[in-house]
């Protein structure tokens, strides 16, 4: 099936650093997405992004938090400054449409650990 | 509140048995996704529905959108069945977004 490739698959990292996790999305996607999951729990929402702007935001997307995807490249997710609660397993998707006719196509998680 | 409550939080089935997993929400959802996430955490993509009933191999998902809920049926479990199983939902709002329930921890065992 469609692919989404994440990278790093996993980072550690020193607090107050900043880090950026990047994503592949499926080629002919024009939705994109990131997930925070913690240890097992629930994938929490994080952010949508479509045509170079973010649509729709958490609370959990803190303002340390940003995103882009500079001319069709890397969707990416950028942490400025880390903190120790951003240790997760963040994970991108891809989606063609945002109607209730889209299925999202997930990466295999990036697993960022803050120190 | 949650608007995907998912049930139960763990099953634990014999090889070659089977269950139920299910979705409630509380709101109007457009269309369910079901995922199982495997032991290297891995994200795979079971099912979307829109209405109605699909069938895959061992899996069978049903959604019901007037009645908000989902049902996952699991038959002739394998050992490689074990992992965690979400349910996602789509309200429609034209966001694309998900929202996940907390998941279904299934463990099968010889």
């Amino acid at each position: 099936g469609p692919k989404v490739l994440q990278i790093p698959s996993h980072q550690i990292i020193d607090m107050g650093q900043m880090v950026t996790l990047n994503c592949d999305p499926v080629s002919n996607h024009l939705y994109f997405y990131w997930y925070k999951q913690i240890l097992g729990q629930q994938m929490e929402f994080l952010v949508n992004f479509y045509n170079g702007k973010v649509m729709e935001k958490s609370k959990l997307f803190k303002d340390q938090f940003s995103v882009e995807r500079p001319d069709g490249s890397y969707f990416t997710l950028k942490i400025q400054p880390t903190a120790l609660e951003d240790s997760a397993v963040y994970f991108c998707a891809s989606s063609f449409t945002a109607s209730s006719g889209n299925t999202l196509y997930f990466g295999e998680g990036s697993r960022l650990i803050v120190v | 509140g949650d608007q995907v409550e998912q049930s139960p939080s763990a099953l634990s089935l014999h090889e070659g048995t089977g269950s139920a997993l299910r979705c409630n929400f509380t709101t109007t959802m457009r269309a369910v996704q079901w995922f199982q996430q495997n032991s290297r955490g891995s994200l795979i993509n079971l099912f979307y529905l829109a209405s109605g009933t699909k069938e895959n191999g061992r899996l069978k998902s049903t959604f019901n959108s007037k009645e908000s809920y989902s049902t996952l049926h699991i038959r002739d479990a394998q050992l490689e069945d074990s992992g965690t199983y979400f349910c996602a939902a789509n309200t429609g709002a034209n966001t694309g977004k998900l929202t996940f329930g907390h998941g279904t921890i299934l463990r099968v065992h010889p």
